[in-house]
């Protein structure tokens, strides 16, 4: 069966500093894969999604980066934090057209 | 551009008091509209797709429907356990990377 992993589940961060989010998938190959933002009591804002190794297309400039090193792992990075990157981000996996699954999530705060 | 919009934004219901979540949404060529629950602090959790209009799914109390412009969540006799969040998305014929587009969700609570 497949399994997403999310790390860390909490971070707290001062503002200026960088940022590593990492996700891995296991039990399932070639995936497509997500990166999303949750502000408290609001829906999922798309930030990237990946459909291969080193393909990354963003869907909001922004603060943030993503890369692919490998088919199942999917990383978010920033050079320097805002306040207004906190949030609950989260990662998925969907094969093709069909629904997405999601991790855990990491919620950050930047202090 | 896609748009979906879920009302009403929070929902307080009695134990058995049976209700409706709608999910209204404007695409350009409708693949798929999926239902997602999430508690608070973890990821969503999947419910259902559904691809045409006219289309159900149920699963134990849940109930979802579609028709070309909008989807319901029938829950019947809740229990204080379906209290969360419930999403809805839509997926675009021809979405790059397959993406979907989130409505804000509905907070339910459900009160013993």
């Amino acid at each position: 069966s497949q399994t997403i992993h999310q790390w860390p589940a909490t971070l707290v961060q001062p503002v200026g500093s960088p940022l590593s989010l990492e996700c891995t998938v296991e039990g399932t190959s070639n995936p497509n894969l997500y990166w999303y933002r949750q502000a408290a009591g609001r829906g999922l804002q798309l930030l990237f999604y990946s459909v291969g190794i080193g393909q990354i297309s963003s869907e909001v400039p922004q603060n943030l980066s993503a890369s692919r090193p490998q088919d199942r792992q999917f990383i978010l990075s920033s050079k320097k934090l805002l306040l207004s990157d906190s949030g609950f981000y989260l990662c998925a996996w969907s094969v093709r057209e069909y629904e997405q699954y999601f991790g855990p999530g990491t919620r950050l705060t930047v202090t | 551009e896609d748009q979906v919009t879920q009302s009403p934004e929070a929902l307080r219901l009695q134990e058995g008091e049976s209700s409706s979540l709608n999910c209204s949404y404007t695409v350009s060529g409708l693949r798929g509209l999926f239902w997602y629950r999430q508690d608070p602090g973890k990821g969503p959790e999947f419910l259902f797709t559904l691809y045409s209009a006219g289309e159900e799914k149920e699963k134990e109390r849940l109930k979802a429907t579609l028709t070309k412009k909008e989807s319901f969540l029938h829950i019947t006799a809740p229990k204080p356990e379906d209290s969360a969040t419930y999403l809805c998305a839509v997926q675009a014929s021809g979405a790059a990377g397959n993406k979907l587009t989130f409505g804000g969700g509905t907070r339910v609570l459900v009160k013993p």
